[in-house]
């Protein structure tokens, strides 16, 4: 049982222009969501989160929609660069859940020169 | 500040045989996390520790995986005895408790 989904397991942009990560998700009591991060040989880095009060959260050239009614939520980043091809994992966890994580399978971006 | 050391970063074993891992986590970070993440697939929680007790092992495999915190700072989680579908990548994490999780390295374990 897939509660978090990324659908698309790799995505190929060219340098300067918008990288556009999805994700969806079927369990209705997630109501915080985070994106990581992750380089080969390293483990997952956090990026950015958004509380499901909100439906948008900036950081620098990275911003996080969310959807609820969809239970959909996307990571855009502007420009794309060369250093943000990586996997990217889309997580979610339920507030007074203890902290658990439940990731999506990622997607790979590959950023061109 | 260092991060969350792991080791080994790469096991290799034959099924049936015993592995072991060990994490230690940011200095002063209270909950430690132990997540399996199988190729193509994202990080599972195997189990998380806040101190030297045990919060949610709802997800380990109880009858051949098992994890330890002695004194509430390093974990160690074992594999007793090893299948093929073992293979993955362990991730262990740490946290300020509820916060934000770090994530190490990751130990890489192949089982032929």
């Amino acid at each position: 049982d897939q509660q978090v989904k990324q659908n698309s397991p790799s995505l190929s942009v060219q340098e300067g222009r918008i990288s556009i990560l999805n994700c969806d998700y079927t369990n209705s009591m997630f109501d915080y969501f985070l994106w990581y991060k992750k380089y080969p040989a390293e483990g997952p880095t956090f990026l950015i989160s958004i509380s499901s009060i909100k439906d948008k959260n900036e950081d620098g050239r990275f911003t996080v929609f969310l959807n609820k009614s969809a239970k959909h939520l996307s990571l855009h980043i502007v420009p794309s660069q060369p250093g943000d091809s990586a996997v990217y994992f889309c997580a979610a966890s339920i507030t007074g859940g203890g902290n658990k994580l439940t990731f999506g399978t990622g997607t790979q971006l590959k950023v061109e020169l | 500040e260092a991060g969350v050391a792991q080791s080994p970063r790469y096991k290799i074993i034959e099924k049936r045989q015993s592995v072991a891992f060990w994490c230690n986590p940011i200095s002063g970070h209270a909950t430690l996390y132990w997540y399996q993440q199988i190729l193509g697939q994202g990080p599972k929680l195997l189990i998380q520790f806040q101190n030297n007790g045990v919060v949610d092992d709802s997800q380990l495999p109880k009858d051949r995986f098992s994890a330890e915190r002695l004194k509430g700072v390093d974990s160690t989680l074992k594999i007793q005895p090893a299948k093929l579908e073992d293979s993955a990548v362990y991730l262990c994490a740490s946290s300020h408790y509820l916060n934000e999780q770090f994530f190490g390295p990751g130990t890489r374990l192949t089982v032929l």
